[in-house]
């Protein structure tokens, strides 16, 4: 299996334009995560679906970010408009069940200008 | 609510050396437990998890077992090496969260040769 899959790896954009981070999940899998990673905050759950539907948004900052699942193999989280503050490492995961291991993304490494 | 605590980083050890990273939860009912590795520039991947208490994780080396009466998941390796150096992160989900995961902060680990 190629692993959970995301895209682009880099993203450099200034300030006010729209981001979209796309993933695509582990063949099978029923859940899916979208984290980010920053040093002073660390580890942070922004969404995660169980097939296809948002269970907990809770995460999301602010109605700046939106995430969609319209299939089993394909997830995307928008940002739009972008900030500074947003520059950040987002993950995506995905896990067969809700106590599973989660299996990450490679991640992507957002600079916002 | 749910949490995770570990020790605070970052640890920095000579090759061979014991190594011990403490990790402690805050949760009702029964976790499942994990130990998730960071390299560095890369995504998170599952190192060891427990399920059930008094279970031993075991992988590449390290151990964690799952202690219901201290509530405690502590990383062990008896003899690290310099290809070890990365964040550590203690995880716990339960049943009754739909799979969120609950992080910890993570510790960072160098191994010197």
């Amino acid at each position: 299996d190629a692993g959970v899959i995301q895209s682009p790896r880099h993203e450099v954009t200034e300030m006010g334009q729209e981001v979209t981070l796309r993933c695509k999940p582990i063949s099978g899998h029923d859940y899916l995560f979208w984290y980010r990673q920053t040093m002073m905050r660390g580890l942070e759950l922004l969404i995660y679906f169980n097939n296809n539907v948002p269970i907990d948004d809770s995460g999301m900052p602010e109605d700046r970010f939106s995430a969609k699942m319209p299939n089993a193999s394909f997830s995307t989280l928008k940002i739009q408009p972008s900030e500074p503050r947003d520059s950040a490492v987002y993950f995506c995961a995905s896990s067969k069940g809700a106590r599973e291991t989660q299996y990450f993304g490679p991640g992507t490494r957002l600079l916002v200008l | 609510g749910d949490s995770v605590t570990q020790m605070e980083g970052p640890v920095t050890l000579s090759e061979e050396a014991f190594l011990t990273i403490n990790c402690t939860y805050t949760a009702t009912g029964y976790p499942s437990l994990f130990w998730y590795v960071q390299y560095p520039g890369e995504g998170l991947q599952l190192l060891l998890k427990a399920t059930k208490a008094d279970d031993k994780g075991s992988n590449k080396g390290f151990e964690a077992t799952y202690r219901k009466e201290t509530t405690s998941f502590h990383l062990e390796k008896g003899s690290v090496q310099v290809s070890d150096s990365a964040v550590y992160f203690c995880a716990l989900v339960k049943g009754t969260s739909y799979g969120k995961l609950t992080f910890g902060q993570g510790t960072i680990l160098t191994v010197h040769p």
